[in-house]
């Protein structure tokens, strides 16, 4: 049973940095399968960040929309992936979630984590 | 930009019916990589059907899915209680043509 834990501040103040990282049990960061960030909020519904892929060495593939901000990273030493988000706005807030996508159902969304609820704001 | 457009916005049904749920694709798609969520208050989405038709491990045979190229169908037989909630569709292509449907809400008649 694959399971994602989240962890990371809840609130940002605008202009810093917000960090979130997701610890995988059950699959291993360094498989086949992708390592996904989405958020989600009223403005803007569900929006895909971007993945991390493992193919003799790590991907990072990032929404246009968030390029310019947004870095992932993963860690095999400790199983796990991460997000940095840079220079943060109101606009950043929302519910940010990591997700599994598996590639034997066609990169479809299988597991997600338990979601963290981000605020920035001074 | 590949756009999912999903209506109604809301279905309001009772338990025991059927509801049809719509995602249009605004350029043709293909059928690998169309999946549907099912969101309730305060959870995470949870895979209900990926590849257009075919049932995620766990989920009740009352949901199917069909369609092809732009136009695509969630229906869900039979409503429990414990299926009124928020479906999205997504499309998941080469990246980044990633996309989301605005989702549909079936609420309690």
């Amino acid at each position: 049973q694959v399971q994602l834990q989240q962890s990371g501040p809840r609130l940002v103040k605008p202009s810093q940095t917000l960090f979130l990282t997701c610890a995988i049990s059950g699959d291993s960061v360094s498989t086949n399968s992708a390592w996904i960030w989405m958020r989600q909020s009223p403005s803007r519904g569900l929006e895909w960040l971007g993945r991390t892929f493992y193919r003799s060495k790590f991907y990072h593939e990032y929404a246009v929309s968030v390029k310019s901000r947004i870095t992932f990273t993963a860690d095999p030493s400790t199983n796990q992936f991460s997000l940095q988000l840079t220079s943060v706005t109101p606009e950043d807030s929302g519910v940010y979630y990591c997700a599994r996508g598996n590639r034997r159902l066609g990169m479809a969304f299988d597991y997600w984590g338990q979601g963290s609820l981000v605020t920035v704001s001074s | 930009e590949l756009v999912l457009t999903q209506s109604p916005d809301t279905l309001s049904l009772s338990p025991g019916d059927t509801g049809s749920l719509s995602c249009r694709a605004s350029q043709g798609v293909s059928n690998d990589y169309l999946v549907w969520y099912q969101q309730k208050p305060g959870q995470a989405p949870r895979l209900l059907i990926h590849g257009t038709s075919i049932r995620a491990t766990g989920i009740p045979d009352r949901f199917s899915g069909s369609g092809s190229v732009t136009e695509f169908t969630l229906t869900i037989s039979r409503l429990e209680p414990e299926d009124f909630a928020v479906y999205y569709c997504q499309y998941y292509g080469n990246s980044p043509v990633l996309a989301f449907g605005g989702g549909s809400k079936i609420e309690i008649k």
